[in-house]
């Protein structure tokens, strides 16, 4: 059980164009999910947490109008990246809260911007 | 102060032995602590959860936690080298924001 998946695991994309990132919980209903980036051998940033049916709350430092979110029901939440630049080339994982405690990972998606 | 420390490692450990993993929190009132295994270019996987003093064990693995301290530790038994990974200690405060603080992570390697 506590499966999330994420789709696309891996992107490459041309700067200028914007990325759509979807991630799922398989087996279980998430209220809330999680979004992070993480940059090679460092550790993982918080990007925004997603509320099901409300308005993401971002992290301070993290452009809200460039990495839009949406969590339009109890299973998906998407991350879109706005007109990708180089330096938004990451990996971007997010996780869902099965319990008010316990968060699991999706397997992530690399994105690399041209 | 950063909240959640963590020893970056590398942290060597011949196979068979038992690797100690330590972290440090800065926020008294925390109340949930997890562990996670991150293996390179993977997403962190959920490992051991603690939430009262002691220790808890699960295989291998033994988490302990001392609140009055403001530690928590992992141990890991008979380390394979599959154990090889990135640790990353977790930190949830008291309250209904389901947020995770992380540290840094130790890197562990395990010697065949």
């Amino acid at each position: 059980g506590a499966v999330v998946s994420q789709h696309p695991s891996r992107v490459i994309c041309k700067s200028g164009t914007s990325v759509k990132i979807e991630c799922r919980s398989l087996d279980f209903q998430a209220t809330t999910m999680f979004w992070y980036r993480q940059f090679p051998k460092k550790s993982l940033m918080l990007m925004a947490t997603s509320n099901e049916g409300s308005k993401a709350t971002y992290e301070q430092g993290v452009e809200k109008d460039k990495f839009l979110i949406n969590h339009a029901s109890l299973t998906l939440s998407t991350l879109t990246v706005t007109s990708a630049h180089p330096e938004d080339s990451s990996f971007y994982i997010c996780s869902a809260a099965l319990s008010r405690d316990t968060q699991y990972f999706g397997p992530g998606t690399r994105l690399t911007v041209l | 102060q950063k909240e959640v420390e963590q020893n970056s490692g590398p942290l060597s450990v011949p196979e068979g032995a038992i690797a100690s993993l330590n972290c440090t929190y800065s926020d008294r009132v925390s109340q949930s602590f997890f562990w996670y295994r991150q293996y390179s270019g993977k997403s962190p996987e959920l490992i051991m959860s603690i939430y009262s003093n002691g220790d808890k064990e699960d295989g291998r693995f033994t988490a302990q936690l001392n609140k009055a301290s403001q530690y928590v530790s992992l141990l890991i038994r008979d380390s394979q080298p599959s154990d090889s990974a990135t640790y990353l200690c977790a930190v949830k405060p008291r309250g209904g924001n389901e947020k995770l603080t992380f540290g840094t992570g130790t890197r562990l390697t395990i010697i065949p």
